[in-house]
């Protein structure tokens, strides 16, 4: 089993429809969480960190649910800007802060 | 601004050659790293370093070095060992802990081809 992991998609959505996706990570240790977006052939840009009661950040929210230890994204009112890979990083709570990450969710918002 | 930079963007060689990729940061960041990104997969983590004169292998280490003589430098040479070199190379730091208030920020990467 991987250490972080992500359905790579693609999520294809229509504009304006709203689009979940999770990833599941393997080390009930792991510390912090966070969702990177990265566009084709750039790096990643962090999108926003995952908190333990959850959080909002204008259309994105993100939920922990550390019992089945999983994190999710969910995206409101999708714009044809969202589209993009979505990945996952988690602190695996390894010696050196090491972050681990996901595969990557990729997501296609269509008009 | 504050950022990191990597040089070149792109970059060609030929096999058995060694080749250095430049990282600086002018963040004051504690922590750097270096991530290999291939076609269609997620990062996986070649070197890090926590401080400076200090560094640890990742999980992708062999073929690999790196130095940090200098808090913002923090430069990856990528030697004829390393079977499968080219790649996208990330460089990124941290504050320190990489923890909810201190994730990493990358640098816009370097594209390695060798032939």
């Amino acid at each position: 089993r991987k250490e972080v992991e992500q359905d790579p998609g693609p999520f294809n959505v229509p504009e304006g429809a709203t689009v979940a996706f999770n990833c599941t990570y393997s080390n009930s240790a792991s510390q912090s969480f966070f969702w990177y977006r990265q566009d084709c052939r750039k790096e990643p840009k962090l999108l926003m960190s995952v908190y333990s009661s959850g959080n909002e950040d204008g259309r994105f929210t993100a939920q922990l649910n550390r019992a089945s230890q999983y994190i999710s994204l969910l995206i409101r009112d999708s714009k044809l800007s969202d589209s993009a890979t979505y990945l996952c990083v988690v602190n695996m709570g390894a010696a050196g802060n090491k972050l681990t990450f996901g595969g990557g969710t990729r997501v296609l918002v269509k008009p | 601004d504050g950022g990191i930079t990597q040089s070149p963007k792109y970059l060609f060689r030929k096999e058995g050659q060694n080749v250095t990729l430049s990282c600086e940061q002018n963040l004051n960041h504690d922590a750097m790293y270096w991530y290999r990104q291939d076609p269609g997969q997620g990062l996986r983590l070649i070197y890090y370093s926590q401080i400076v004169n200090d560094f640890q292998k990742g999980d992708i280490a062999e073929g690999y070095s790196v130095s940090r003589e200098k808090k913002e430098s923090f430069p990856l040479t990528v030697t004829s060992a390393q079977k499968n070199p080219t790649a996208f190379y990330l460089c990124a730091s941290s504050i320190g802990d990489t923890s909810y208030n201190s994730p990493l920020h990358f640098g816009n990467g370097t594209r390695l081809t060798v032939t």
